[in-house]
């Protein structure tokens, strides 16, 4: 079946401007996440969805900042003026119950985001 | 807070040897452990992973992973390695001591390269 499939696979930006970042998780997969990878490191939490809500927003840098997943499928994540430390690879992932701690994540390809 | 070491940068094997890629974690209590595979512009792939049972575990294109309760370790094995192994390789952690939180937190990763 389909994976997890993240548009668009690169977006270059200029300073300042606002983007959004989007995912479509597995079919039924209830539960979702986003990363961010830099450079030579490996994935680092952002934020959680279980269904609609998110669960865990612990991991976003600061208020430019924020995730939508409104009717529980494809999220959107979206930064506001974005800044040159916010270039990255964005990854999302998703599983079949969040609820079920033990379940592997299964990862999108991944936006790399440029911030000129 | 939970944290994966991976003191290996990059790994280097020749074709048919086998390979090791080592993996320390830390966390308040029981781990779940686990094994992504990233192959050059692509998302990370689930290798295996370990709950709770027997310490080997085996996973996806014969590999396989130890968990060490004493050393907190999980150490990534495959017995003859293949040129089409080379790649990058995350091991993350996920703390069980952590209610309501269901993110990885993953090493830095280490490169294995095969050599023909």
């Amino acid at each position: 079946g389909a994976g997890v499939s993240q548009t668009p696979s690169n977006k270059v930006t200029e300073k300042g401007k606002y983007v959004e970042l989007r995912c479509d998780p597995i079919s039924g997969h209830t539960a979702l996440y986003w990363y961010r990878q830099s450079l030579g490191q490996g994935p680092e939490f952002l934020i959680y969805f279980q269904g609609t809500g998110a669960a865990d927003d612990s991991g976003l840098p600061n208020d430019r900042f924020f995730a939508v997943r409104p009717e529980g499928s494809v999220s959107t994540l979206k930064i506001q003026r974005t800044e040159r430390g916010d270039s990255a690879v964005y990854l999302c992932a998703s599983s079949l119950n969040g609820g079920a701690a033990y379940n592997e994540q299964f990862f999108g390809p991944g936006t790399r985001l440029t911030v000129l | 807070a939970q944290s994966v070491a991976q003191p290996e940068d990059q790994v280097n094997v020749a074709e048919g040897n086998p390979l090791t890629v080592k993996c320390t974690y830390s966390v308040s209590g029981n781990p779940y452990l686990f094994w992504y595979v990233q192959y050059p512009n692509r998302g990370l792939q689930f290798l295996l992973k370990y709950i709770t049972g027997d310490n080997l575990v085996k996973g996806s294109y014969g590999f396989e992973a130890e968990f060490n309760k004493s050393q907190t370790s999980f150490h990534l094995k495959k017995p003859s390695a293949l040129v089409s192994d080379s790649a990058l390789y995350f091991c993350a952690v996920r703390d069980l001591e952590r209610a309501g939180s269901y993110q990885l937190t993953f090493g830095k990763g280490t490169k294995l390269s095969v050599i023909p």
